[in-house]
């Protein structure tokens, strides 16, 4: 079945760039199907979607983020991954991969806490 | 951006009692695109109703949902002591796509 993990650093300072991947196994991230999407979840709040990628590269942001997200796909490793620049202590949340089909997220990964400190 | 309002924050029933967890949009959600996700401490979150209405692979049919427009409902028929855990609504018709601020099911 379909599983998909983060992987990445756990801290990152301030004003620094987070960067993180998903990798996708039992399944080709290269399906015409689907997108895949990055989502976020800070500590005891709720979610908010970061932004998806196609394999071919299209990718859409949530616009409260866009200027700071880069999302890229590597297809040959099945994997896609996230960069969020400028970094500060709001950003800190765990941040999720999921499959991002027809607008729903199913499945996701685990999640990773990132934390922004000095 | 469309806001969405789940209601109650927090939810105390009992097992085998009936659950209904609303979820309000401030827009009109188009073509009912609306799911329902269970997040238990600790995990990630889990797909359960898509289409307002249509249950995810494995889901079991005590989980129902429906609704249309601005205003959605998760039901769940008689709760399991599993069923206790934060649930989250999510529309996707309108980009962004965005997450109500979650209802919490406790146990009485």
């Amino acid at each position: 079945q379909l599983q998909l993990q983060e992987s990445g650093p756990g801290l990152v300072k301030p004003s620094e760039t987070l960067s993180l991947t998903c990798t996708v196994s039992g399944g080709s991230i290269s399906s015409s199907s689907y997108y895949w999407g990055w989502i976020r979840q800070p500590p005891g709040k709720g979610l908010e979607w970061i932004g998806s990628i196609y394999y071919s590269g299209s990718t859409y942001y949530n616009p409260s983020l866009k200027s700071r997200v880069t999302i890229s796909v590597d297809t040959s490793k099945n994997q896609f991954s996230l960069k969020l620049s400028s970094v500060t202590a709001a950003d800190t949340a765990v941040y999720y991969c999921a499959r991002h089909f027809k607008g729903w997220f199913d499945p996701w990964g685990q999640g990773t806490l990132v934390t922004v400190s000095s | 951006e469309i806001v969405l309002t789940q209601s109650p924050g927090t939810l105390s029933l009992s097992p085998g009692e009936r659950a209904t967890l609303s979820c309000r949009a401030s827009q009109s959600v188009s073509s009912s695109y609306l799911a329902w996700y269970q997040q238990k401490p600790g995990q990630a979150p889990r797909l359960l109703i898509y289409g307002a209405s249509s249950r995810a692979t494995g889901i079991p049919d005590r989980f129902s949902g429906s609704g249309s427009g601005t205003d959605f409902t998760l039901t769940i028929s008689r709760l399991e002591p599993e069923d206790f855990a934060v649930y989250y609504c999510q529309q996707y018709g309108s980009s962004p796509n965005s997450f109500g601020q979650g209802t919490k099911l406790e146990i009485k």
